[in-house]
């Protein structure tokens, strides 16, 4: 039962554009969700989060709104640089605990 | 050093073999965690450690044991590994619980190979 899922494996855009990740969960015990990004042979790195509580923050290119309602979020990046290709991973951490939750991630490829 | 650092990178081992993977975090924080990457999968956390104390284990089976002599240190002990095994094992750390947004700082994972 995976209580935090990115459906779409893969995702193409132009450099310049908007690019959207998308991620939707299952339990309402979450309170901080999370987005990282990861290059090939390196750790994931810590990108921005939102509290439960709010619906949107926002950090220079990155965006990320929160849709309690939908249990989705999603991350906006814009404009879309050829550096921004990487893996990007949804996670949301329990209520009380350190534990995170992890999707399965999303490959971003910026074309130039 | 900064951040947080694993070694080895790479490890190839036989299923009758033992070894360890080590994990140093240079940020202060007070806890560790151990994840384990698998191809097309979601990370999945394997054990948590507060002020070296170990608080979560994720019904790991006992050939992995973890040690935390300190804050800054983390280990994972190996033996008798299985083949299904093999995987990218990341190291984690952040600030204690109740710290923070949650935010964990990865270290770059050892790639493990079990032949």
């Amino acid at each position: 039962d995976q209580q935090v899922k990115q459906n779409s494996p893969s995702l193409s855009v132009q450099e310049g554009r908007i690019s959207i990740l998308n991620c939707d969960y299952t339990n309402s015990m979450f309170d901080y969700f999370l987005w990282y990004k990861k290059y090939p042979a390196e750790g994931p790195t810590f990108l921005i989060s939102i509290s439960s509580i709010k619906d949107k923050n926002e950090d220079g290119r990155f965006t990320v709104f929160l849709n309690k309602s939908a249990k989705h979020l999603s991350l906006h990046i814009v404009p879309s640089q050829p550096g921004d290709s990487a893996v990007y991973f949804c996670a949301a951490r329990v209520e009380g605990a350190q534990k995170l939750v992890f999707g399965q991630g999303t490959r971003l490829t910026i074309n130039p | 050093e900064t951040g947080v650092t694993q070694t080895p990178r790479h490890l190839v081992m036989g299923m009758t073999n033992k070894k360890s993977l080590k994990c140093e975090q240079h940020l202060g924080h007070n806890a560790m965690y151990w994840y384990k990457q698998s191809a097309k999968k979601p990370l999945e956390l394997m054990f948590v450690y507060n002020f070296k104390e170990q608080t979560e284990n994720n019904s790991v089976p006992s050939r992995f044991s973890p040690e935390c002599p300190n804050s800054s240190h983390l280990f994972l002990h190996l033996h008798t590994l299985q083949p299904e095994d093999s995987a990218l094992y990341l190291c984690a750390s952040s600030q204690g619980l109740g710290s923070g947004q949650g935010e964990q700082y990865f270290g770059p994972g050892t790639r493990l190979t079990v032949t």
